[in-house]
């Protein structure tokens, strides 16, 4: 499986401001993807980051408010824009290989509005 | 609309003791299937997953997951309990089919509690 780090591991934030996270995999994978886990519950698929183009956002996300780059086969961020304290959660990237079934994840970033 | 169902929110066991963790999920084709475990503080991790073939499928840890089709069930279970798998599981279905290829659906898990 495919080592996956995450920038930064943990950040608290003003209201108002933005937070890029990153998400570097030690190997090229064909599918990234980032989702958003609040408190005390599941994990919620925000988008799917797609090398060369533009990133899938599932619904009740836009790309104002999450903003996603994937430059190359190995990186990949994604921007909470204008934070307010309902942003806080743990944010997540995964990875998966040409087989697409398996998902793998980074360790997160947890994230305090304030 | 796929989903995934874990019944049971919080579970408490004694070290030595078995374990089931349910999961029933909605899906309509043959689905692909994942449990994850979270520890606290850290990212998910991949115990085991179901593509096909043989219904029981062994994972890492010690852990082992049955495929019931008729059931639409893919339970989680271990033998004996170690205290170090107090964490939070998470089992999922992963969308193979349309625009959400690739996709997991997760459920919203069961934290699991180890008494000495």
């Amino acid at each position: 499986s495919a080592v996956i780090s995450q920038k930064p591991s943990r950040d608290i934030c003003q209201r108002g401001t933005s937070l890029t996270i990153q998400c570097q995999v030690d190997s090229q994978v064909t599918m990234m993807f980032w989702y958003r886990q609040q408190p005390g519950q599941s994990l919620t698929l925000i988008a799917t980051a797609n090398q060369g183009s533009e990133a899938t956002y599932e619904s009740g996300f836009v790309i104002d408010k999450f903003p996603i780059s994937r430059p190359n086969l190995t990186f990949s961020t994604l921007t909470v824009s204008n934070m307010s304290p309902e942003d806080s959660s743990i944010y997540l990237c995964s990875v998966s290989g040409q087989g697409k079934e398996t998902q793998y994840f980074g360790p997160g970033t947890r994230l305090l509005v304030l | 609309a796929q989903s995934v169902t874990q019944p049971d929110i919080h579970i408490t066991v004694s070290e030595g003791a078995s374990l089931e963790l349910r999961c029933n999920y909605s899906y309509g084709a043959t689905p692909y299937l994942f449990w994850y475990v979270q520890s606290p503080g850290q990212g998910l991790q991949l115990l085991l997953k179901y593509f096909s073939g043989d219904t029981l499928v062994q994972g890492i840890k010690g852990f082992e997951a049955e495929f019931k089709r008729s059931q639409s069930s893919f339970n989680l279970r271990k033998p004996s309990v170690h205290w170090s798998d107090a964490a939070e599981y998470f089992c999922a279905v992963g969308v193979m089919d349309g625009g959400s290829q690739g996709n997991l659906i997760f459920g919203k898990g069961t934290k699991l509690s180890v008494k000495p």
